[in-house]
């Protein structure tokens, strides 16, 4: 089965422009997450969609927003861009009602704002 | 906080050593994950205790699992070079939350 795949994989803004980032999850996964890791800190969670509605969010500022697609594909959008944003984002997905259960990541999306 | 915490945040040891990294965390849990991340790489799911076993075991990789002091270790044998990444604890505490990650542990293994 293919796996869960992210778009872009590398990605340069300037400081104020608006990024957004893609991410398809494994068929039949219902649940996606964004996680972000800036360099020297772990994983930081971002957004938990599922269904096509936002189930939790972290503890990030309003600009970095997401939807989920009826096809339970995903997107991030992260506006006036600052340059800590710069990170790697990881998108990850698990099927529906199965919490108990491993999830399953992309290579993720490099963010460098310049 | 419902992350776990890995000890020690690096560790380098000799090719077919064998490395012990652990896991502390703060509440109840329906089960704990543990994860490798390749630099620059997602995540790879590597096994999922539940919180009714002690210990699990896939290839070269042991897990134990001491709820009564929340806590876990992720043992692998033999090391390889190849083994050299992140490895991250998940505590899962229900349904409704996220898995949360701490900072990992950085495995160097040298050849």
């Amino acid at each position: 089965e293919a796996g869960v795949t992210q778009s872009p994989t590398h990605l340069i803004k300037t400081r104020g422009q608006q990024a957004t980032l893609r991410c398809s999850p494994i068929s039949g996964h219902t649940s996606v997450y964004w996680y972000q890791q800036a360099l020297g800190l772990g994983l930081q969670f971002l957004l938990w969609y599922d269904e096509g509605e936002e189930r939790n969010r972290g503890n990030f500022p309003p600009r970095f927003s997401g939807r989920q697609f009826p096809n339970y594909s995903s997107e991030l959008n992260v506006n006036a861009l600052e340059l800590e944003d710069s990170a790697l984002y990881l998108c990850a997905s698990r099927p529906r009602g199965s919490y108990n259960s491993p999830l399953h990541f992309g290579n993720g999306t490099r963010l460098t704002v310049t | 906080s419902q992350q776990g915490e890995e000890d020690p945040q690096a560790l380098s040891i000799q090719e077919g050593e064998n490395a012990t990294m652990n896991c502390s965390y703060k509440t109840s849990i329906n089960n704990l994950q543990w994860y490798r991340q390749n630099s620059g790489r997602g995540l790879v799911h590597l096994i999922l205790i539940r919180s009714n076993e002690r210990e699990k075991h896939s290839g070269r990789l042991r897990v134990t699992l001491d709820t009564s002091k929340k806590s876990s270790s992720l043992l692998i044998t033999a090391s390889r070079a190849a083994d050299t990444a992140s490895y991250f604890c998940a505590p899962d505490f229900s349904g409704n939350t996220p898995l949360v990650f701490g900072k990992g542990t950085r495995l160097s293994v040298i050849a």
